[in-house]
């Protein structure tokens, strides 16, 4: 199946600092999908990226699909303690089927001091 | 509409116990699936289903079953429980596969 190494695995920050998380695949991927579970709580889809070198924006949060459609990233800007939480990428694993399903990274779980 | 729902919220079973997780969602959504989520080792697929009467195995399917006789429902079994399976469990459904995964709020399960 699809395998892809997220990093770092976990990241304190200072509220106010920015944070990254990083998402790599060895093989080309059709789309990625990012998701934020708070915790205690269950993933909550953020967005889907699907072109080439293909950049989008939600306010503080900035995603990014590499050219080659091999890497992702999620840039967050200016912390905030409502930011903590686990944050996964998600490529879909065709599994040589039509039918598609999701896997997800191992997560990065992001702390936010005050 | 409630989305996808989950029972029970918690669990604890003894060694060899069996029990079924449901799951249900009233999204008309195709796709479902099962993930357990563990410290460390982000969400691993068990089962998913495509369509009423039509599962397949994930990742992690060993010790669990699973059936699909409507599009609402998706019921989780573990036949006889061992501590290994002692996780948080999420059921999602989506249109399909590869799109927008809408999370149950999960089954905390401790097997003793």
């Amino acid at each position: 199946g699809q395998q892809v190494m997220q990093i770092p695995q976990y990241q304190h920050v200072q509220e106010g600092e920015d944070f990254t998380t990083y998402c790599n695949s060895s093989t080309t991927l059709s789309n990625i999908q990012w998701y934020k579970q708070r915790p205690g709580g269950h993933p909550v889809f953020l967005i889907q990226l699907v072109k080439s070198g293909e950049v989008k924006k939600q306010k503080r949060l900035t995603f990014q699909f590499g050219e080659a459609k091999k890497n992702s990233s999620l840039h967050i800007t200016a912390t905030q303690t409502t930011d903590v939480g686990t944050y996964f990428c998600a490529p879909p694993d065709a599994g040589g089927t039509s039918y598609g399903k999701l896997t997800f990274g191992q997560g990065t779980i992001l702390t936010v001091h005050p | 509409n409630a989305g996808v729902t989950q029972t029970p919220k918690f669990q604890v079973l003894k060694t060899g116990q069996s029990m079924t997780l449901q799951c249900a969602q009233d999204m008309n959504h195709e796709y479902m699936s099962w993930y357990r989520q563990d410290p460390g080792m982000g969400l691993r697929l068990i089962h998913y289903s495509v369509g009423a009467g039509i599962t397949d195995q994930g990742e992690v399917p060993n010790g669990y079953n699973v059936s699909r006789s409507t599009t609402e429902d998706f019921p989780l079994r573990l036949l006889s429980a061992a501590p290994s399976q002692t996780s948080v469990y999420f059921c999602a459904s989506s249109r399909a596969g590869w799109e927008t995964q809408y999370f149950g709020p999960g089954t905390r399960l401790l097997v003793l």
